[in-house]
């Protein structure tokens, strides 16, 4: 059973901080891993894809790989009350695989 | 706007009923997957489909649901005989190819409510 592990939170962090959000993941052979950012009652927009060991940025965002752990991360720099959601780490196992694999996401709040 | 898109987006539906849920992939894209998302629970892989073909439907309960990917049209999520725990959001999602290199697009979401 391939699991992906996320902590439910909520995760509470003041306006202009870094929020640090984690997921580990079952798979030893994944091979690419997404973060989504889902509103309530909204659907997951695609914030970021991270393929390769290390670190990723775009804009105010950076996805962290580390296979040899099994971890991903995704860094939210000067976090604002609109990034207040829940983020869903996704994992796709790679060949031979088609689907993706969600955590149940954490829960981002963002205080003023 | 040339995203997923999706319709109904809220749907009721009585038991017993059948539901039908339809799904427009992003312009370009031909791979389309179906998620299921319960209440507190997260997305939960149900069925991929390219254009008349069922590729995997290793998530699909074995009863009720089927799913399709018509040469023309949208592609359609159809649940039979509906039940109360199918209550939930379904999702769709389109990707221009197929592997782990690929971005999967999330439409707004269906959501079925059985009363």
């Amino acid at each position: 059973q391939k699991e992906v592990e996320q902590n439910s939170g909520p995760l509470s962090v003041p306006e202009g901080a870094i929020a640090s959000l984690n997921c580990t993941y079952s798979d030893r052979g994944s091979q690419s891993f997404f973060w989504y950012r889902q509103y309530s009652g909204k659907s997951p927009e695609l914030i970021m894809f991270i393929y390769s060991n290390g670190d990723k940025e775009d804009g105010r965002f950076t996805a962290q790989l580390n296979k040899a752990s099994q971890y991903v991360s995704l860094l939210i720099r000067d976090s604002q009350p609109s990034d207040s959601a829940t983020y869903l780490c996704a994992v796709h196992s790679g060949a031979g695989s088609y689907q993706l694999t969600f955590g149940k996401g954490t829960k981002l709040s963002v205080i003023p | 706007n040339a995203g997923v898109m999706q319709n109904p987006r809220h749907l009721v539906r009585r038991r017993g009923q059948e539901a039908r849920l339809r799904c427009s992939p992003m312009k370009g894209h031909s791979h389309v997957y179906w998620y299921r998302q319960l209440p507190e629970e997260g997305l939960k892989f149900m069925v991929y489909l390219q254009k008349e073909n069922i590729i995997d439907e290793s998530g699909m309960p074995k009863e009720r649901f089927s799913a399709e990917f018509p040469k023309e049209g949208p592609s359609i999520l159809r649940i039979q005989q509906v039940v109360r725990g199918d209550s939930a959001a379904y999702f769709c999602a389109s990707s221009p190819g197929q592997g782990p290199n690929y971005e999967q697009y999330f439409g707004p979401g269906t959501r079925l409510t059985v009363t």
